[in-house]
C-alpha cells in the first residue's frame, strides 16, 4: 500500500531532551517536507527536501534540523526541544514536480514539549 | 513576502445549501493553487486543484474559481452534506519558490 508513515505518533518530552520523528515513504516521491499545524495558523512548512541530500529552510526553521540520506527517509531533529515547539507536525511527499504536486501527508505526530 | 490570506476561519451551514471559501494571495505570479481537506483526527488530503492557465474546474459537488486579476480563489460546495464538514486549507505555490504556503483553514459544520 502506498503510503507516508510517521513515528512516533504521540510524544510528550520535557525541554531540552533531544528527539527526532521518523518520516518514511513508499512511493519513490523525490518531494518531502515538514509542517506543522497550530489553531488559527494553518499548516506552516518548515523544512523540505528536493531529492537526496537536497535540503531547503522552510518558513519556520528554528529550532529544528532535517536530514535526507536516502530517498524514502526524512527525519525531523529537534536538538533542544522547546515549549513554543508543542505542536502536531505532518510530513507529506509528492513527485519531482514538488509543490505543484499532490502533497501526501503522513497521518501527524502530536508533541508535547514540558 | 508571500502571504496567503484565508476566510471565513469558520462556516455553518445547513445541509443542502452551498458553501464558499475564498482565498487572497500576494504573488500575481502564483501558478499552482490546491485545496486540501482535513476531517477530524485525520491527515489532510488534495481535494481539488488549479493551475494559472484556467479559471474554473468543477468535481462533482466542488469547484474552485481563480481570478488573477484580482489575486483570489475560491472554494464552492454546493448541496453539502454532514461529510463535508472538515476543515478547509487553501496553498498557494509562489513561482519561484519550491514551496506551497498554506492559509489558516477554515472549520465547515453542515447541521442536518
Amino acid at each position: 500500500e502506498a503510503q507516508v508513515t510517521q513515528n512516533p505518533r504521540y510524544l510528550i518530552t520535557v525541554t531540552g531532551k533531544k528527539l527526532t520523528v521518523t518520516c518514511s515513504q513508499n512511493m519513490n516521491h523525490e518531494y518531502m517536507s515538514w509542517y506543522r499545524q497550530d489553531p488559527g495558523l494553518g499548516l506552516r512548512q518548515i523544512y523540505y527536501s528536493m531529492n537526496v541530500e537536497v535540503t531547503d529552510k522552510g518558513d519556520v526553521p528554528e529550532g529544528y534540523k532535517v536530514s535526507r540520506k536516502e530517498k524514502r527517509n526524512f527525519p525531523l531533529i529537534l536538538e533542544s526541544p522547546s515549549p513554543n515547539q508543542t505542536s502536531l507536525y505532518f510530513c507529506a511527499s509528492s513527485l519531482a514536480g514538488g509543490p505543484k504536486d499532490t502533497q501526501y501527508f503522513g497521518p501527524g505526530t502530536r508533541l508535547t514539549v514540558l | 513576502g508571500e502571504n496567503v490570506e484565508q476566510h471565513p476561519s469558520t462556516l455553518s451551514v445547513q445541509e443542502g445549501d452551498s458553501a464558499v471559501i475564498k482565498c487572497t494571495y500576494s504573488d500575481s505570479a502564483s501558478n499552482y493553487f490546491p485545496w486540501y481537506k482535513q476531517e477530524l483526527g485525520k491527515r489532510p488530503q488534495l481535494i481539488i486543484d488549479i493551475r494559472s492557465n484556467v479559471g474554473e474546474k468543477k468535481d462533482q459537488r466542488i469547484a474552485v474559481t481563480l481570478n488573477k486579476t484580482a489575486k483570489h480563489f475560491s472554494l464552492h460546495i454546493t448541496e453539502t452534506q454532514p461529510e463535508d464538514s472538515a476543515v478547509y486549507f487553501c496553498a498557494v505555490h509562489f513561482q519561484g519558490a519550491q514551496k506551497l504556503v498554506f492559509g489558516q483553514g477554515t472549520r465547515l459544520t453542515i447541521n442536518p
